[in-house]
């Protein structure tokens, strides 16, 4: 069935240092790869998001990649803060961004 | 405008009970998804409603589970018999058909205790 695979679980990173999380995924059919960021008991909330018909995005701070041909993607975080300290998740989905498997996350710190 | 609602925010029940959690989309948004999670994990996909209808129910464990969307707006998400295991927050999400944009918005979620 399908799956996404994300890594680290967990990364800690100086304020002001860079932060990359990892994904790769199974199926595919897959398309629509969205990024989300959840804080301690609050509900995940859409950080980027990227089709596979692009290879890059680019929003401030927060880039991701897509490679279709290994199927793996990945969130790029510079200049870190302290509020960006949370969960992120990792997902893919096919076209229309409906059915969407999420990875397990991963929990970054950023230390001041 | 109002975002995703949930409710209720907590329930918790005996085993073996039957429960109901409801989900109330944002306005307009015609697609709806039910979503699990458990602690320290992602949210896991159980079904997603376009309209009134179940476009994809594959992701629900078992026949103890069941959703419905009658009028395309409110939804409901029904476990029979309820066991431990079932125990884990349940989120709601909305999303627009069609659009630019293929963002889901997420409720607050339900924190199912089974006991």
């Amino acid at each position: 069935g399908e799956n996404v695979e994300q890594h680290p679980s967990t990364l800690s990173v100086q304020e002001g240092d860079s932060a990359v999380i990892k994904c790769t995924y199974s199926d595919s059919a897959s398309n629509y790869f969205p990024w989300y960021k959840q804080e301690l008991g609050k509900r995940p909330q859409l950080i980027i998001d990227i089709r596979s018909n692009v290879g890059e995005k680019k929003d401030q701070r927060i880039a991701v990649t897509l490679n279709k041909t290994a199927k793996h993607f990945s969130l790029h975080i510079t200049e870190t803060q302290p509020e960006d300290s949370a969960v992120y998740f990792c997902a893919a989905s096919g076209a229309g961004g409906f059915k969407t498997i999420f990875g397990a996350g991963t929990r970054l710190f950023v230390k001041a | 405008g109002a975002g995703v609602s949930q409710t209720p925010s907590n329930k918790v029940t005996e085993k073996g009970k039957y429960v109901e959690l409801r989900c109330d989309p944002i306005s307009g948004h015609t697609a709806l998804y039910w979503y699990r999670q458990s602690l320290g994990q992602g949210p896991e996909f159980l079904i997603y409603f376009q309209g009134t209808g179940a476009a994809d129910d594959s992701g629900l464990p078992n026949d103890r589970f069941f959703a419905v969307r009658p009028e395309g707006s409110v939804s409901t998400l029904k476990i029979q018999r309820t066991e431990r295991g079932d125990s884990a927050v349940y989120l709601c999400a909305s999303s627009l058909t069609g659009g630019a944009s293929y963002e889901q918005y997420f409720g607050p979620g339900t924190r199912l205790t089974v006991t």
